[in-house]
């Protein structure tokens, strides 16, 4: 059963960079899966910030995407997500997530494992 | 962008209640929808995807249907533990969007 675990600073200051990892374990991240980020804002809904798959190939939310930054690390099994010049308005938290393709390779299933979830407060 | 729009936001309902939430979408998204319950403090949950196929270990008093721009969420028989909050989010294109979010409160 694959798990995921974020980790990162949890206070980060305006105009800084917000860099968050998140590791997998009980799979392979070269598995037949599209690494996600989400966040959710205090009180507030869903966000889909953008996902990797573990060829390189990205995904983003064209309202962040002059922004993000998601890069994978097989090495390490893991990947992350940088986000820029951050407001207090990007105060969250934030989840990884995974979204298994099928035979086909379309992203078929949603996003059925998800991290705990780690609060990024962006403040000075 | 695709938007998505739950109905209600909140509802208050009893143990043993047949529950039906409803998520519109601003265009047809065909049958790429999922659907998530999140409980306070954690992460949400898929309990269906591609419109009506329940994951697994999820209890069958979940179901989902619809397609193109409209799709409901039943709970057959609210249990206790389903008191949360539930999430539609579409899959069909990018970006990946949510729904606002739709309480089932105990009434």
């Amino acid at each position: 059963q694959v798990q995921l675990q974020e980790s990162g600073p949890g206070l980060v200051k305006p105009s800084g960079t917000l860099s968050l990892t998140c590791a997998v374990s009980g799979g392979s991240i070269s598995s037949s899966n599209w690494w996600s980020w989400v966040r959710q804002p205090p009180g507030k809904g869903l966000e889909w910030i953008g996902e990797i798959y573990h060829s390189g190939s990205t995904n983003y939310n064209p309202s962040l995407k002059s922004r993000v930054t998601i890069s994978v690390d097989k090495s390490k099994n893991q990947f992350s997500l940088k986000l820029s010049s951050v407001t207090a308005a990007d105060t969250a938290v934030y989840y990884c997530a995974k979204g298994p393709v099928n035979d086909y390779m379309e992203y078929y299933y949603g996003m059925d494992v998800w991290g705990q979830g780690t609060t990024v407060t962006v403040s000075s | 962008d695709i938007q998505m729009t739950q109905s209600p936001s909140t509802l208050s309902a009893s143990v043993g209640d047949r529950v039906t939430i409803t998520c519109r979408a601003s265009q047809s998204i065909s049958s790429w929808l999922a659907w998530y319950q999140q409980k306070p403090g954690k992460a949400p949950k898929l309990l269906i995807y591609k419109a009506s196929s329940l994951e697994s270990g999820v209890p069958s008093r979940f179901s989902g249907s619809g397609s193109g721009t409209e799709f409901t969420l039943t709970i057959s028989s609210l249990q206790p533990d389903d008191f949360a909050t539930y999430y539609c989010q579409q899959y069909n294109s990018f970006p990946r969007t949510f729904g606002q979010g739709t309480k089932v409160e105990i009434k």
